[in-house]
């Protein structure tokens, strides 16, 4: 039962690169989420998708892009990468209501040089 | 908007010491209320929960109860082990905007033998 699957796991970029972190879930979730962390920061909401074929920004949606491919992928693009971009990433998944759980999945380190 | 604040650590215990970690919330309506937990190296897993004014949730000796008069949702164990060292986050959800969650900004455990 794999959950929610991020890749790569770590990933280390020279500024202005691009590059796509994926992101799978096999729970059937309508809901899916990306988070940045950072430290003392707590997990802050990056974009998300509310159900398949929509998408909205969060909390700190410059500097990225995503594409909700189907019900099960969720993908986030980074463009033109900024050492101001340095952090873990987290992926989750949820069904609605609002009052079940998410599920994250391992985390992507990345760094930005 | 709805926000999420919890004590910031790192607090350090001595094994089967009391274990508290306060956090309050701001959120309109009826928010469900989480505690999640990081252990090193790991993503995100639910901790425990509580869905509606006075609900306690509670899992592996683990307890919080729901006080919408004081906005609260205070994580306590009684006898800590080293074991429980890791991160824990606050965080509520709400039925609208896409049920995304809000967290707060995390807590780091240390328990020492």
């Amino acid at each position: 039962n794999a959950g929610v699957t991020q890749t790569p796991k770590f990933q280390v970029l020279k500024t202005g690169q691009s590059m796509t972190l994926q992101c799978a879930q096999d729970m059937n979730h309508n809901s899916m989420y990306w988070y940045r962390q950072d430290p003392g920061m707590g997990l802050r909401l990056i974009y998300y998708s509310a159900s398949e074929g929509t998408t909205d920004k969060g909390e700190v949606p410059n500097g990225y892009n995503v594409s909700r491919l189907n019900k099960r992928e969720f993908s986030l693009r980074l463009e033109s990468a900024a050492p101001s971009q340095t952090s873990v990433y987290f992926c989750a998944s949820s069904e609605v209501p609002g009052n079940t759980e998410a599920f994250f999945g391992q985390g992507t380190r990345l760094t930005v040089v | 908007g709805d926000s999420v604040t919890q004590m910031e650590g790192p607090v350090t215990l001595s094994e089967e010491a009391f274990l508290t970690i306060n956090c309050t919330y701001t959120a309109t309506g009826y928010p469900s209320l989480f505690w999640y937990v990081q252990y090193p190296g790991e993503g995100l897993q639910l901790l425990l929960k509580a869905t509606k004014a006075d609900d306690k949730g509670s899992n592996k000796g683990f307890e919080a109860t729901y006080r919408k008069e004081t906005t609260s949702f205070h994580l306590e164990k009684g006898s800590v082990q080293v074991s429980d060292s890791a991160v824990y986050f606050c965080a509520l959800r709400k039925r609208a905007a896409g049920n995304k969650l809000t967290f707060g900004g995390g807590t780091r455990v240390l328990v020492k033998p």
